[in-house]
């Protein structure tokens, strides 16, 4: 079952901050972060391991509620260049990966 | 250049006449995958691969096969495409598994009529 994602959209001003959550039905292993500009593939932003253990980016920051089963993605002081769609990724076990819908982050000067 | 690649990146096909996307890696990944993007949906994954002669399904295997016979290439092949396997298509790779970071291809537009 896909996580869902909150919210599906959200619009900005340059400067201002955004928050993007991912709740899983599942007991989750690691929860992984795709920025999507359009027309383009996913690029990888973070991965957050059960456990505590974080690899990724240095400008975005994320947390993983391994008992809520729930993460959240933290863009502060958006700029121009953080306008995508988002997807969270859950990891249960194994190598499987199941994707969200997607939040679509436009930010404007 | 480190770099996942598909071909094609667009194709239109008839109903039933067997297709093959190819995916090919130069980074030595071990870990391969191929998703589905439809609007609304997210990415969905196929089938990935942990190595040579290991694949797995993913979530949404019905109607694909794949083959990893050589670690760089994963292609994957529609027997008989149907319309409701028109979408957006790209493959993946990352270094010793899922909780890696994964590199993605530039996607191929399939279009089934």
């Amino acid at each position: 079952q896909q996580p869902v994602q909150s919210p599906q959209a959200v619009i900005l001003r340059e400067g201002e901050d955004a928050v993007i959550n991912c709740s899983s039905s599942k007991a989750l292993y690691s929860v992984h972060w795709y920025r999507q500009k359009h027309g383009e593939a996913p690029v990888f932003l973070m991965i957050l391991l059960k456990g505590g253990e974080q690899k990724g980016h240095e400008k975005i920051s994320a947390s993983f509620n391994e008992k809520k089963q729930q993460s959240s993605l933290y863009l502060t002081a958006s700029q121009l260049s953080y306008s995508g769609t988002y997807f969270c990724g859950t990891g249960i076990a194994g190598n499987m990966l199941t994707f969200g819908g997607g939040t679509r982050l436009m930010v404007k000067p | 250049e480190a770099q996942v690649t598909q071909n094609p990146r667009y194709l239109i096909t008839v109903t039933g006449k067997k297709l093959t996307v190819t995916c090919s890696q130069n980074m030595n990944h071990e870990y391969m995958s191929w998703y589905r993007q439809d609007p609304g949906l997210g990415l969905r994954q196929i089938y990935y691969s942990m190595n040579v002669e290991v694949t797995d399904k993913g979530d949404v295997p019905e109607g694909y096969k794949v083959s990893r016979k050589e670690k760089r290439n994963f292609p994957l092949i529609l027997e008989s495409p149907s319309p409701n396997q028109t979408s957006l298509y790209f493959c993946a790779s990352s270094i010793g598994g899922a909780v890696n970071e994964q590199f993605f291809g530039p996607g191929t537009r399939l279009t089934v009529l």
